[in-house]
């Protein structure tokens, strides 16, 4: 059973970068067919995808976030991880970390982490 | 990007009712659709993929189907379970996308 975990800072004050890391267990990262995934939700809101790692290695950003956000893997450690600079309040927000199957394999999100409430303040 | 919108925002529904949920895409995104579920606190839990396929360990009461730019998420006999905020996502292109949510509440 795949089990995923967030982990990082829960404050981070405006204009510094975020970084969240998601450690896999269970189960390598480094699987044809699978994307990563960075997903978060602002408290009371609903869920906006962030970016993705697919298996190859290649990035795919939102393109409102992408001057801002970069994903990266280290597959020696299993773990995938999120930096997000300059961040305003508006990036608050539960942070998540996921895989979803690639569109051969189905689609859609099959596992998720617990979230990670991040809070942008000084 | 493709934007998605769900209707309704909020339903008020009772236990043993038929629901229906639509998700409308901007652009055709084919069967490349998938419908989550997600109650307060906790992440949410994959329903349906490939606009009507049944996640493995999914009740048989719910059901999703449409293509191209509509699609439904109806659940057939509204259990106490089933209270909780539903997502449609598409995947069709690289950039993916959220509906905004539906809230599905006690009448």
């Amino acid at each position: 059973q795949l089990h995923l975990e967030e982990s990082g800072p829960g404050l981070v004050k405006p204009s510094e970068t975020l970084s969240l890391t998601c450690t896999v267990s269970g189960g390598s990262i480094n699987t044809d067919n699978y994307y990563w995934v960075w997903i978060r939700q602002p408290p009371g809101k609903g869920l906006e995808w962030i970016g993705s790692m697919f298996s190859t290695g290649s990035t795919y950003y939102k393109p409102s976030l992408e001057s801002r956000v970069s994903i990266s893997d280290d597959t020696a450690k299993n773990h995938f991880s999120l930096r997000l600079s300059s961040v305003t309040a508006a990036d608050t927000a539960v942070y998540y970390c996921a895989r979803q199957r690639s569109r051969a394999a189905r689609g859609g999100i099959d596992y998720w982490g617990q979230g990670t409430l991040v809070t942008v303040s000084s | 990007d493709i934007q998605m919108t769900q209707s309704p925002s909020t339903l008020s529904a009772s236990i043993g009712d038929r629901v229906t949920i639509t998700c409308r895409a901007s652009q055709s995104i084919r069967t490349w659709l998938a419908w989550y579920q997600q109650k307060p606190g906790i992440a949410p839990k994959l329903l349906i993929y490939g606009a009507s396929s049944l996640e493995t360990g999914v009740p048989s009461r719910f059901s999703g189907s449409g293509f191209g730019t509509e699609f439904t998420l109806t659940i057939s006999s509204l259990q106490p379970d089933d209270f909780a905020t539903y997502f449609c996502q598409q995947y069709h292109t690289s950039s993916w996308t959220f509906g905004q949510g539906s809230k599905v509440e006690i009448k």
